[in-house]
């Protein structure tokens, strides 16, 4: 059983750019949230998708966006890259909304930096 | 709004020594209450949870009791080994919100 997979592994880009970041649930889960670590903290909720929707947003600009496909995959896009956008993205994916028991369950993230 | 507070990093212990790591919360309703783990260059690992007051989550060792009056959800491991040398997460999901909080993790390191 396959558990959450992202890719790519690291990517480098340049400020103004613009990256998009994948993530396939695990078997099962129909729910995907992303998620920014900068180093040395804890992860930061940016949204999560369900039904193909966004059904909440944490304290992001817009130039972060995303997507959910019909196979319960994601996208999370960031437009015009600042050097504060480096970090590890997480996805997560989890099975249903609404209560707060399901577990959520982790990749290995994606390490972005912008130079 | 919801915030989890934990101790400061980082905690350098001997190996079979005793381990806490302290963890508080605001946060309005009911959340249920997590533990991940992150190892070297890996995501998190779910290695504890609680979802009602009273509740205590374990695993391999670790336990965690939900302290409503307290506010609390401390991080215990009776004898520590090097192998559970990582970055510990204190976080909470409230309800009908599955986003998780985090606190800011704890460095723990272990040596034989």
């Amino acid at each position: 059983d396959a558990g959450v997979t992202q890719s790519p592994t690291h990517l480098i880009k340049t400020r103004g750019q613009q990256v998009t970041l994948r993530c396939s649930p695990k078997s099962g889960h129909d729910t995907v949230s992303w998620y920014q670590q900068a180093l040395g903290q804890g992860p930061q909720f940016i949204f999560q998708y369900y039904e193909e929707e966004e059904r909440q947003r944490g304290n992001f600009p817009d130039r972060f966006s995303g997507h959910q496909f019909p196979n319960y995959s994601s996208e999370l896009n960031v437009n015009a890259l600042l050097l504060g956008d480096s970090a590890l993205y997480l996805c997560a994916s989890s099975r249903g909304t609404g209560g707060s028991s399901y577990e959520q369950y982790f990749g290995p993230g994606t390490r972005l930096t912008v130079t | 709004g919801n915030s989890v507070t934990q101790m400061e990093g980082p905690v350098t212990l001997s190996e079979e020594a005793f381990l806490t790591i302290n963890c508080t919360y605001t946060a309005t309703g009911y959340p249920s209450l997590f533990w991940y783990v992150q190892y070297p260059g890996e995501g998190l690992q779910l290695l504890l949870k609680a979802t009602k007051a009273d509740d205590k989550g374990s695993n391999k060792g670790f336990e965690a009791t939900y302290r409503k009056e307290t506010t609390s959800f401390h991080l215990e491991k009776g004898s520590v080994q090097v192998s559970d040398s990582a970055v510990y997460f204190c976080a909470l999901s409230g309800w009908g919100a599955q986003k998780l909080v985090f606190g800011q993790g704890t460095r723990l390191t272990i040596n034989p």
